[in-house]
């Protein structure tokens, strides 16, 4: 089974500042995709970025963008210009691509980072 | 586009009484729902997956009996807790996944808070 690590409950940047927050993942698949999802106050869970295991460049969206390390199993969120709006509970989540498997379409989440930004 | 509602947001119910959570996909078909249910700062846990026209996959440790889903079409799952009872009291949080979208993103609802007391 797939497992995703969190490994920081919580972090802290300042507006405009950068933060990176690390998620990495335990897998014996070659084809997958993985997602950071936010969640803020309002509970709403919000699609920030996701990444095919097979596409080598990292996948960017605005201000959020990834850094996949497949060799290392790492997926960490790059967060640039923070804003007071990006404040939420971050996510990682995998998906496995095979279609044969029993976990095939579910999402596998962490355990989520707090992320405060400071004004 | 991938907008999925949620209904009713809040729902305050009396121990016993069922009550029924909608799902609906409103611009995309998902022929596939999920229904995850959630504690304050932790994260989600996956209780079944909906499948039209199909019985619902439950996860272990989920009684089927108490939590009925029925997905009887490509944009609307619905989610039943039966005869609740106080511990049943949490957030419970929808997805779906866009038929022709092969990376199967899950888009989500904005979330039902069930109180029962």
């Amino acid at each position: 089974a797939q497992t995703v690590t969190q490994s920081q409950p919580e972090m802290s940047v300042q507006e405009a500042e950068t933060v990176t927050l690390s998620c990495t993942y335990d897998t014996s698949e070659s084809d997958y995709y993985l997602f950071w999802y936010k969640q803020p106050p309002s509970r709403q869970m919000i699609l920030v970025i996701r990444q095919e295991a097979y596409k080598q460049q990292n996948a960017t969206e605005n201000r959020f963008s990834v850094n996949f390390q497949k060799a290392a199993k790492s997926f960490s969120l790059k967060i640039s210009d923070s804003q007071l709006g990006d404040a939420a509970m971050y996510f990682c989540a995998y998906r496995s691509a095979n279609a044969g498997g029993t976990s095939y379409g579910k999402l596998t989440f962490g355990q989520g980072t707090i992320l405060t930004v400071h004004p | 586009g991938a907008v999925v509602s949620q209904h009713p947001s809040w729902v305050i119910c009396k121990s016993g009484t069922s009550v029924k959570i909608e799902c609906r996909s409103l611009d995309f078909q998902a022929t596939t729902m999920f229904w995850y249910r959630q504690f304050p700062k932790q994260s989600l846990m996956l209780m079944a997956t909906s499948n039209e026209g199909s019985k619902a996959t439950y996860e272990q440790g989920v009684e089927k009996d108490k939590f009925l889903i029925n997905h009887a079409s490509l944009t609307l799952s619905t989610l039943t807790v039966t005869s609740a009872h106080p511990e049943d009291s949490s957030f419970y949080i929808c997805s779906a996944r866009e038929n022709r979208d092969s990376s199967g993103t899950q888009y989500f609802g904005p979330g039902t808070r069930l109180l029962v007391l």
